[in-house]
């Protein structure tokens, strides 16, 4: 039973454009989100959040959308990079507490030059 | 001064055997995890720990036990081996109110 899910494994963009990586959730209980950056070899680094209050919360070239109603969320990228070349993990909990953070199985993004 | 430090980081052992991670934070925070990566790369929560006291157990087999002396250390035993729990293990660390976690680099875990 999947609770947060991105069902595209892979994504591929040319360097200067807009990346839009998605995850879809299913439970309504989660009102905190995060976007995760992963290098192999290392361990997930946090990229981003989003309180369910916000819509839209955006730092330097990243901005993560929420639509509740959909029960949706995007990261954008403007403009990628090759160095954002990563595995981008979707999370998502009930509460500010971070008690436990529940992933998406992730999305590999290739920025090409 | 890694912020959270996780060892060793290959782990090659034969079904059966008894193995230990071992996991240490140094960012003062009140919190620790342990995540499983499993080979469909799905991150799943393992145990939590908040001042050494567990608080989120999610359905692991007893085989796993994990042990935290001290709010900066959160070690994971494995008793009996067994091929299904080949995977990347990741520790990771928070404090409430935070941003999220601070995971360590991951244990790649293979049983042979």
């Amino acid at each position: 039973d999947q609770q947060v899910k991105q069902n595209s494994p892979s994504l591929s963009v040319q360097e200067g454009r807009i990346s839009i990586l998605n995850c879809d959730y299913t439970n309504s209980m989660f009102d905190y989100f995060l976007w995760y950056k992963k290098y192999p070899a290392e361990g997930p680094t946090f990229l981003i959040s989003i309180s369910s209050i916000k819509d839209k919360n955006e730092d330097g070239r990243f901005t993560v959308f929420l639509n509740k109603s959909a029960k949706h969320l995007s990261l954008h990228i403007v403009p990628s990079q090759p160095g954002d070349s990563a595995v981008y993990f979707c999370a998502a909990s009930e509460g500010v507490g971070f008690q436990k953070l529940v992933f998406g199985t992730g999305t590999r993004l290739l920025v090409s030059p | 001064d890694t912020a959270v430090s996780q060892t060793p980081k290959y782990l090659v052992t034969q079904m059966g055997n008894d193995k230990s991670i071992k996991c240490e934070q140094n960012l003062g925070h009140d919190t620790m995890y342990w995540y499983k990566q499993d080979s469909k790369k799905f991150l799943k929560i393992m145990f939590s720990y908040n001042n050494k006291e567990l608080i989120i157990n999610e359905t692991v087999p007893n085989r796993f036990s994990p042990k935290s002396p001290d709010k900066a250390h959160l070690n994971l035993h494995i008793n009996s081996l067994e091929l299904g729990d080949s995977a990347v293990y990741f520790c990771a660390s928070s404090q409430v109110g935070g941003l999220g976690y601070t995971f360590g680099s991951g244990t790649r875990l293979t049983v042979v």
